[in-house]
């Protein structure tokens, strides 16, 4: 079967320091891959996808980044974090193919301080 | 946009009662999807209606979906105090994109 592996579970950092979240598929091959940031209380705001390795589609101007250097590794980056970018951070596959569901990894709490 | 919206924002009953969440969207869509999420967990796929079908059932769930008024709504039948979480409806168009809504809120009291 398949699972999904976020991690860390909760980041705290400082203003200005860089950041790596990873995430990784297990079970499945070529999938979607996204990442995801929830305000408090809120909906999903998409912030990347990629359809394959080295393919990545950014949603929202920010300082994020992503990359996918392989086919089940997602990767979320950030020079140097702002206060902004406290939240909470979700990772998720689909298979390849318009409007597949989405199975998402238990997140990171990220706490910008 | 074409990203959902749901109704009520929160919602609290008894145990054993149904629950009613709705979903209204703006655009045309392939399909769409409800999810479940747990606090501080990632969402839960629950279920899938396509643009061609008008109500699906799952265990306790049951989904309708109107195309005419964008809408759908998802209900829980005889709610349990598990079934606290908040319920997302996502819609997906023909490409790779998928919109999720704010959610609502389900409290179950015991």
């Amino acid at each position: 079967s398949q699972t999904i592996h976020q991690w860390p579970a909760t980041l705290v950092q400082p203003v200005g320091s860089p950041l790596s979240l990873e995430c990784t598929v297990e079970g499945t091959s070529n999938p979607n891959l996204y990442w995801y940031r929830q305000a408090a209380g809120r909906g999903l705001q998409l912030l990347f996808y990629s359809v394959g390795i080295g393919q990545i589609s950014s949603e929202v101007p920010q300082n994020l980044s992503a990359s996918r250097p392989q086919d089940r590794q997602f990767i979320l980056s950030s020079k140097k974090l702002l206060l902004s970018d406290s939240g909470f951070y979700l990772c998720a596959w689909s298979g390849q193919g318009a409007g597949q569901p989405q199975h998402f990894g238990d997140g990171t709490r990220l706490s910008i301080l | 946009s074409q990203q959902g919206e749901e109704d009520p924002q929160a919602l609290s009953i008894q145990e054993g009662e149904n629950a009613t969440m709705n979903c209204s969207y703006k655009t045309s869509i392939n399909n769409l999807q409800w999810y479940r999420q747990n606090s501080g967990r990632g969402l839960v796929h629950l279920i899938l209606i396509r643009s061609n079908e008008r109500e699906k059932h799952s265990g306790r769930l049951r989904v309708t979906l109107d195309t005419s008024k964008k809408s759908s709504s998802l209900l829980i039948t005889a709610s349990r105090a598990a079934d606290t979480a908040s319920y997302f409806c996502a819609t997906a168009n023909n490409n790779n994109d998928m919109r999720f809504g704010a959610g609502t809120r389900l409290t179950v009291k015991p």
